[in-house]
């Protein structure tokens, strides 16, 4: 069963654009983190997120945790060619296992 | 470098024979864990390890045996391996589960 739904599966757009991705859970979560892999390579860390209503930034990337602790989004400011990977979720629900979310592939087109 | 170091990078095997991917981090590090990455079916986890000593089946653990006899070190073992386990597998570990986390750079093996 999948615990954690991202979407889009995929998303193209211009550089400049602001974008949004989304992740839902199917039940409370204890921490949600957002990852970002470059294809092929290893996860990389970019935010965690513990408290409903949550909101952190870093650089253009600003994440959100809504307040019933179910969903969050992942927002780009004027995206960039560096930006393009694929943006995994991933929740802690117990503090031993951890589930990721199938991923969202962003392409940025110069 | 506070690192996750994974080896082999790439393996090509046959249908059989044993094999042992390596997972050793330099963070002191309690908590391990292997995933498994597929197309469409993203990450999905192995095994994870608490500390040295305990480890856990994650959802996926059929085909695969781990050991933690050192903090260190978390070898994924693969006795027989299949066809149907050609993937890309990570090694990550962290304080606790999930929580900054740190990725080895993946190891692509293909069964033929």
């Amino acid at each position: 069963s999948q615990e954690l739904e991202q979407s889009p599966q995929s998303l193209i757009v211009q550089e400049g654009k602001n974008l949004t991705i989304n992740c839902t859970s199917s039940k409370t979560l204890y921490g949600l983190y957002w990852y970002k892999q470059k294809y092929g390579e290893g996860l990389i860390f970019l935010m965690m997120l513990q408290k409903g209503g949550e909101e952190k930034s870093h650089e253009k990337i600003t994440a959100k945790l809504d307040e019933k602790k179910q969903q969050s989004s992942l927002h780009i400011t004027a995206s960039q060619p560096s930006h393009a990977g694929i943006y995994l979720c991933g929740a802690d629900y117990t503090g031993n296992q951890f589930y990721f979310g199938t991923g969202t592939s962003l392409t940025v087109i110069p | 470098e506070a690192q996750v170091t994974q080896n082999p990078r790439y393996l090509i095997t046959v249908t059989g024979k044993k094999l042992t991917v390596t997972c050793s981090q330099n963070m002191n590090h309690e908590y391990m864990s292997w995933y498994r990455q597929d197309p469409g079916l993203g990450l999905r986890q192995i095994y994870y390890s608490m500390n040295v000593e305990v480890t856990d089946k994650g959802d996926v653990p059929e085909g695969y045996k781990v050991s933690r006899k050192e903090k260190r070190n978390f070898p994924l073992i693969l006795e027989s391996p299949s066809p149907n386990q050609t993937s890309l597998y990570f090694c990550a570990s962290s304080w606790t589960g999930g929580y900054g986390y740190t990725f080895g750079s993946g190891t692509r093996l293909t069964v033929v």
